[in-house]
């Protein structure tokens, strides 16, 4: 099945403790983005990545980080999270550079305390 | 400025009725595409339909069809014969051609809450 997926779905931690959020996909999809999800403030590109090895940021990349070492890969990396990153977290990926549909991970509802 | 703009927060619906949510847009691109996604309470992002600016006909998916007027860069989305499950936040989304170069990033509205009553 073609798919999208990240973990942990759930996940409450405390401030400054480094956390990683993966994310796979099985569609050999060249593009893989990050958004953010916040009340009031629709979704926000954080990092997005044109194939492997090649990334770039989004409009919120601030406290993030990403890497794309294989194609099917692309996690997200909080080296030291803090309150304001409490979110729902989704990762994306496309084909092509037509207008394609974006597919979706289930999302990551990340809660920093 | 917004450059996807949702007007109506919450929507009502009875049950088998036809609902229009509404999004214009705003891009000085000739060539952009846009999307609809619906979240149900549970989270996740589900694709409805897409319509791409050069596309002569509007677009439709079973009961979802897209009222494009590219002149008055509006892009609402038409849910027929509305059924329970279909409540749910409902968001529509642009991805601008030339003025985005490779990042083929979403630029989201609000979204539309869709209360749809038995």
């Amino acid at each position: 099945e073609a798919q999208v997926t990240q973990n942990p779905r759930y996940l409450i931690t405390v401030t400054g403790k480094k956390l990683t959020v993966t994310c796979s996909q099985n569609m050999n999809h060249e593009y893989m983005s990050w958004y953010r999800q916040d009340p009031g403030l629709g979704l926000r590109q954080i990092y997005y990545s044109m194939n492997v090895e090649v990334t770039d940021k989004g409009d919120v990349p601030e406290g993030y980080k990403v890497s794309r070492k294989e194609k099917r890969n692309f996690p997200l990396i909080l080296e030291s999270p803090s309150p304001n990153q409490t979110s729902l977290y989704f990762c994306a990926s496309s084909v092509g550079l037509g207008p394609y549909e974006q597919f979706f991970g289930p999302g990551t509802r990340l809660t920093v305390l | 400025a917004q450059k996807i703009t949702q007007t109506q927060p919450g929507m009502f619906v009875q049950e088998k009725e036809a609902v229009t949510l509404d999004c214009t847009y705003d891009t000085s691109d000739q060539s952009y595409g846009l999307f609809w996604y619906k979240q149900p309470s549970s989270g996740e992002m589900i694709f409805l339909i897409y319509q791409g600016s050069y596309d002569e006909q509007n677009a439709t998916e079973g009961r979802y069809s897209l009222n494009f007027q590219k002149a008055r860069k509006s892009a609402n989305l038409v849910i027929s014969a509305s059924q329970l499950g279909d409540s749910a936040m409902y968001f529509c989304a642009m991805r601008e051609g030339f003025n985005a170069g490779n990042n083929r990033k979403l630029i989201w509205g609000l979204g539309t809450s869709l209360a749809v009553n038995p």
